[in-house]
């Protein structure tokens, strides 16, 4: 069965140190959505791309947030400078083109010291 | 504004059913979610319903959706231990490029 793929699954780093995340769609997804979950929170959707576009980064921290899906496959999302309140899971989600729903892959666990 | 609400814990014993807890406030939800994570890993889709559906069952799993009151529940037969997670739900925005807003789940405990 396929899956999104997602590495590294954890990352330490310390705080205005940079850091990216990257994910491999399930393939034939047109849909890519990065998530951030807090711990004890549900995620919260930070950048859509629908192909090689964004659809929607209303809720990215454009500041010190980046992400990118070139060729409209694998995405790479990156923090620069990372701040401690960055520490969160970050999901990857993928979904075809003509349905709602949503497949995570395992995330990344981001902890800044 | 799009706020979705869950029940924060819910321990059962092994064997009985559990039933799992959603409000939503945005009536022009198409379809909803129930999400399953183990600790520290991602979610796992477990079932969903379409916003004019009222019930969906898929093996040990009942969904039932009242959109009056916009509610949802998940219904587990014959908890298993293995069940144990949290467990999510989350409406999908009409007109919202499939944007998923989530609750900030409950927390499933089955003991013996």
């Amino acid at each position: 069965e396929a899956e999104v793929a997602q590495s590294p699954r954890y990352k330490i780093t310390e705080k205005s140190q940079a850091v990216a995340f990257w994910c491999d769609p399930i393939s034939g997804h047109a849909t890519l959505y990065w998530y951030r979950q807090i711990l004890g929170q549900g995620p919260e959707l930070l950048v859509q791309f629908q192909d090689e576009s964004v659809v929607d980064d209303s809720q990215l921290p454009k500041d010190r947030f980046s992400a990118e899906r070139l060729k409209g496959v694998d995405s790479t999302l990156k923090i620069q400078p990372a701040e401690l309140g960055d520490s969160a899971m970050y999901l990857c989600a993928s979904s075809p083109v003509d349905t709602d729903t949503q497949y995570f892959g395992p995330g990344t666990r981001l902890t800044v010291l | 504004g799009e706020d979705v609400e869950q029940s924060l814990f819910l321990s059962v014993r092994e064997g009985d059913s559990s039933v799992i807890n959603c409000t939503y406030t945005d009536s022009s939800s198409t379809y909803l979610y129930w999400y399953k994570q183990e600790p520290g890993a991602g979610l796992q889709l477990l079932t969903y319903i379409f916003s004019n559906m009222d019930m969906k069952q898929d093996q040990r799993l009942t969904v039932l959706l009242n959109k009056k009151d916009k509610h949802l529940s998940l219904r587990i037969a014959d908890t298993q231990t293995g069940d144990s997670a949290i467990y999510f739900c989350a409406e999908s925005l009409f007109g919202g490029y499939n944007k998923l807003i989530f609750g900030a789940g409950t927390r499933l405990a089955v003991h013996p």
